[in-house]
């Protein structure tokens, strides 16, 4: 089964306008992290923000900020002000079994986005 | 600091033959993980370790093998390439559970025709 769900292949936005790339997840697990990557057309990944499962905020960094609903098991990344460089693949993962011989991160399929100038 | 090193970039393979792809890094990381990427399918994991000496499977192990008999290096090995193996490699490295996120190398290309 499926265990991030990523159900925008492709999304476009418009210069300085927010965008939010939607991501679920399923674990059984309680103890839980969620990452969000950045893969641009160079190909390298880059790291973007992440959320402990027991984190009482949602976590931010700069223009990045995630939007973390436990009890619907959602991980949403929201962008605010886009920019043209922003125009990448974007991946939500999930690091499950932490601190145990299964200590594993596992990736969603991705969503592709545009920024229009 | 190099990071995450892998080795060859880019590599063509005939079908049955075997290789092995390199990664090393140098941040005295303990988690290590290896990734293809295919189109449509995001990154799918294939194996990682925890630390040296320890691996498991991931969600496509079949057709790879490897070892971590150091913390530094975690190569992957390719028994008998299949077509089905074309795809882009990736190795990550995370120096802990929690927040830390993984660190990626530059990837390998890898055609088996």
């Amino acid at each position: 089964a499926q265990k991030i769900t990523q159900t925008q292949p492709g999304m476009f936005v418009q210069e300085k306008e927010a965008v939010t790339l939607d991501c679920t997840y399923d674990t059984s697990d309680p103890s839980y992290g969620l990452f969000w990557y950045k893969q641009p057309s160079s190909g390298e990944m880059i790291f973007l923000i992440y959320q402990g499962s027991y984190d009482q905020q949602n976590a931010t960094e700069g223009r990045y900020s995630l939007n973390f609903q436990k009890a619907r098991k959602s991980a949403n990344l929201v962008i605010s002000a886009s920019q043209l460089g922003d125009s990448a693949m974007y991946f939500c993962a999930m690091r499950e079994g932490r601190g145990t011989s299964y200590d594993k991160v596992i990736f969603g399929p991705g969503t592709s986005l545009s920024v229009i100038p | 600091n190099a990071g995450v090193t892998q080795t060859p970039k880019f590599q063509v393979l005939k079908t049955g033959q075997s290789m092995t792809l390199q990664c090393a890094q140098d941040m005295n990381h303990e988690y290590m993980s290896w990734y293809r990427q295919d189109p449509g399918m995001g990154l799918r994991l294939i194996h990682y370790s925890v630390g040296a000496g320890i691996t498991d499977q991931g969600e496509v192990p079949n057709g790879y093998n490897v070892s971590r008999s150091t913390t530094e290096d975690f190569p992957l090995r390719l028994l008998s390439a299949a077509p089905s193996q074309t795809s882009v490699y990736f190795c990550a490295s995370s120096r802990g559970t929690g927040h830390y996120g993984y660190t990626f190398g530059s990837g390998t290309r890898l055609t088996v025709v």
